[in-house]
């Protein structure tokens, strides 16, 4: 059974402060990777899309990593901002995707 | 250009009752897609549709049925909605159906089924 797997479940960190949320996935057929940033209430938008020979893609303060032996990636945030506060939502898998939970952010000043 | 647009943003129903979740996007996007999300779950794949006049069964197909009515519009329909269909509903689009297109995500609708 595919399965997406994200850590911590929360996690609360100081304006400013980096952090970084991890992604472990067991899925089959594996093509890619995606993060998510989903605010309270709205639709997820798209911040990262890596391919399994990708290690690396950045958007700005996003930076994920991909580690395709080991099926993990990683989302890392530099120089929080209250707006960043948000679910982060981790997704795997070719044509279709298979979905972690989230990792729920607040950002605190 | 107001991307991916749902109706309606809330619905209570009652059990047995049906219902149709409209979804239409103005990106001239091909491919079309519904999905659930439950508190505590990931998002889940119930239809999508890859291109103007098909559509292909997700991961959670049970109990919908869909219509890719043009390009345009992918409607989502419950005909005897269950209180475990309770959830958050979301369409996307895509240019097309690539393994790296991106999706674009419209606002949600709620639903309670009592």
């Amino acid at each position: 059974k595919n399965q997406v797997e994200q850590s911590p479940q929360s996690l609360i960190i100081l304006e400013g402060k980096n952090c970084t949320l991890q992604c472990n996935y067991t899925v089959s057929p594996f093509s890619n990777l995606r993060w998510y940033k989903q605010d309270t209430g709205r639709g997820p938008v798209s911040l990262t899309i890596m391919t399994f020979s990708e290690n690396t893609k950045s958007n700005g303060r996003y930076t994920a990593t991909l580690d395709a032996d080991t099926k993990q990636s990683s989302l890392h945030i530099t120089a929080s901002q209250l707006s960043d506060s948000a679910s982060y939502i981790c997704g795997a898998g070719s044509y279709q995707l298979t979905f972690g939970k989230g990792t729920k952010l607040s950002v605190i000043p | 250009n107001a991307g991916v647009t749902q109706t309606p943003k809330f619905q209570v129903l009652k059990t047995g009752q049906s219902m149709t979740l409209q979804c239409a996007q103005d990106m001239n996007h091909n491919s079309m897609y519904w999905y659930r999300q439950d508190p505590g779950m990931g998002l889940r794949l119930i239809y999508y549709s890859a291109s103007e006049g098909t559509t292909d069964k997700g991961e959670v197909p049970n109990g919908y049925n869909v219509s890719r009515l043009n390009k345009r519009e992918f409607s989502l329909r419950l005909e005897s909605a269950a209180p475990s269909q309770t959830s958050v509903y979301f369409c996307a689009s895509s240019e097309g159906q690539g393994r790296l297109e991106t999706q674009y995500f419209g606002p949600g609708t709620r639903l309670l089924v009592l």
